[in-house]
């Protein structure tokens, strides 16, 4: 299993500025994953971030607007630029075992862009 | 393309009812798991079935796994106010890649 810290849990930001969100795992994993999630809906990948390479953005996601940084196995940032109301979500880390695909998500980040 | 299907996305019970949510696909998983999410925390594992036509028990929690591993179906027996919350289906294709995630079902367990 893996313990995730994501912070900050809910942030309210005004339209037009960016917020970055960090996730924290108490052990060395190759991938990190970033979700979307509107409340009570189920996860819309953003994007996979490798150690050491670029992020890889799915559909939909552009590096402009959610930079994600993996400086080292055991953190990765998540920024989201440029806000405006359409981006108020939960956004969400996780990870994946590789031995049996579990994954393991940190609380959440409750973004309300006003 | 929504490559799992989860259904029914509502459920609203009484305290003492049974239910079961499906998860069905047309491709084939190496495994399928069950998570379970409440609100202000991110989704929490259930259960991980791997072989077709698997079954396991998680307290009054029953989870199968498809003969050809294309779906999964989770049972609830006497369901409880605690048991309410999102619970989603998730889908690997393989070790490595980004599980592929059931649109959710929302349960509520009134007493």
């Amino acid at each position: 299993s893996a313990v995730i810290s994501q912070k900050p849990s809910r942030d309210i930001c005004q339209r037009g500025t960016s917020l970055t969100i960090q996730c924290q795992v108490d052990s060395q994993v190759t991938m990190m994953f970033w979700y979307r999630q509107q409340p009570g809906q189920s996860l819309t990948l953003i994007a996979t971030a490798n150690q050491g390479s670029e992020a890889t953005y799915e559909s939909g996601f552009v590096i402009d607007k959610f930079p994600i940084s993996r400086p080292n196995l055991t953190f990765s940032t998540l920024t989201v630029s440029n806000m405006s109301p359409e981006d108020s979500s939960i956004y969400l880390c996780s990870v994946e075992s590789w031995v049996n695909t579990e994954a393991f998500f940190g609380q959440g980040t409750r973004l309300t862009v006003v | 393309t929504q490559l799992l299907e989860q259904s029914p996305q509502f459920l609203s019970i009484q305290e003492g009812e049974n239910l079961t949510v499906y998860c069905n696909s047309s491709s084939v998983f190496s495994s399928l798991q069950w998570y379970r999410q409440e609100p202000g925390e991110g989704p929490v594992l259930l259960v991980t079935v791997v072989t077709g036509g698997e079954v396991k028990k998680l307290k009054r929690l029953t989870f199968q796994f498809g003969d050809a591993r294309k779906d999964s179906s989770l049972h609830i027996t006497a369901a409880q106010p605690g048991d309410t919350g999102l619970y989603l289906c998730a889908g690997a294709r393989q070790a490595g890649t980004a599980l592929i995630f059931g649109k959710g079902t929302t349960l509520s367990v009134s007493s």
